[in-house]
């Protein structure tokens, strides 16, 4: 069985801080995902990485994908309360379909 | 575009009783997995199906069971309804299985059982 833990669970920065989540297995994954949830809503999906050592940046985010396909980070620059939700991180095989192993997830809440 | 659209929003049950859910893709997307998000669990992975054949499924007992229909609609169904049952019930579709396209998930249903 994949695991994948998230850390950490819960974060509460002020507005403008620099934050870092962290996603991390023992298991490799062909591909590693990224989502955020708000309340009462589905998750939303952010980037996919799928080639170790792999750099993506969206705007203020920065994800990065482990040389071993084993962990993943991500990265804010700058948060603003916009950022608050539940980050997912998920784990992806080319053998299992579509069927993604999900992290327990950091709630994020940041403060104006 | 229409997004995911997953119905009913909300629903409250009975121990021992059924219930469907139901979930409609995003118009062209073939490919669509359920999920059951709880605070103790988080996210886990119940089936995938695509052109009506179900391609993947999770570690949950016989009591949950889906379907797909010829127009990529989805169903799940839930016998014997136990109060850990109550969760948020995710539909997400995507264009094909594999390939890591990655989800358009819906809002879910939020399924309560007393």
């Amino acid at each position: 069985t994949q695991l994948l833990e998230q850390s950490p669970q819960f974060l509460s920065i002020q507005e403008g801080e620099n934050l870092t989540v962290y996603c991390n297995s023992s298991s490799v994954f062909s591909s590693l995902q990224w989502y955020r949830q708000e309340p009462g809503e589905g998750p939303v999906l952010l980037v996919t990485v799928v080639t170790g050592g792999e750099v993506k940046k969206l705007k203020r985010l920065t994800f990065q994908f482990g040389d071993a396909r084993k962990d993943s980070s991500l990265h804010i620059t700058a948060a603003q309360p916009g950022d608050t939700g539940l980050y997912l991180c998920a784990g992806g095989n080319n053998n299992a379909g579509n069927m993604l192993t999900f992290g327990g997830g950091t709630r994020l809440m940041v403060k104006p | 575009k229409a997004g995911v659209t997953q119905t009913p929003r909300y629903l409250i049950k009975t121990r021992g009783q059924q219930v469907t859910l139901s979930c409609s893709p995003i118009s062209g997307h073939r490919s669509v997995s359920w999920y059951q998000q709880t605070p103790g669990q988080g996210l886990q992975f119940l089936f995938e199906y695509f052109s009506e054949t179900q391609r993947n499924k999770g570690n949950f007992p016989g009591r949950f069971s889906g379907r797909q229909f010829s127009n990529s609609r989805s169903e799940m169904n839930v016998s014997t309804l136990e109060l850990g049952d109550s969760a948020l019930y995710l539909c997400a579709s995507s264009p094909l299985p594999g390939r890591n396209y990655g989800y358009t998930f819906g809002s879910g249903t939020r399924l309560t059982v007393v």
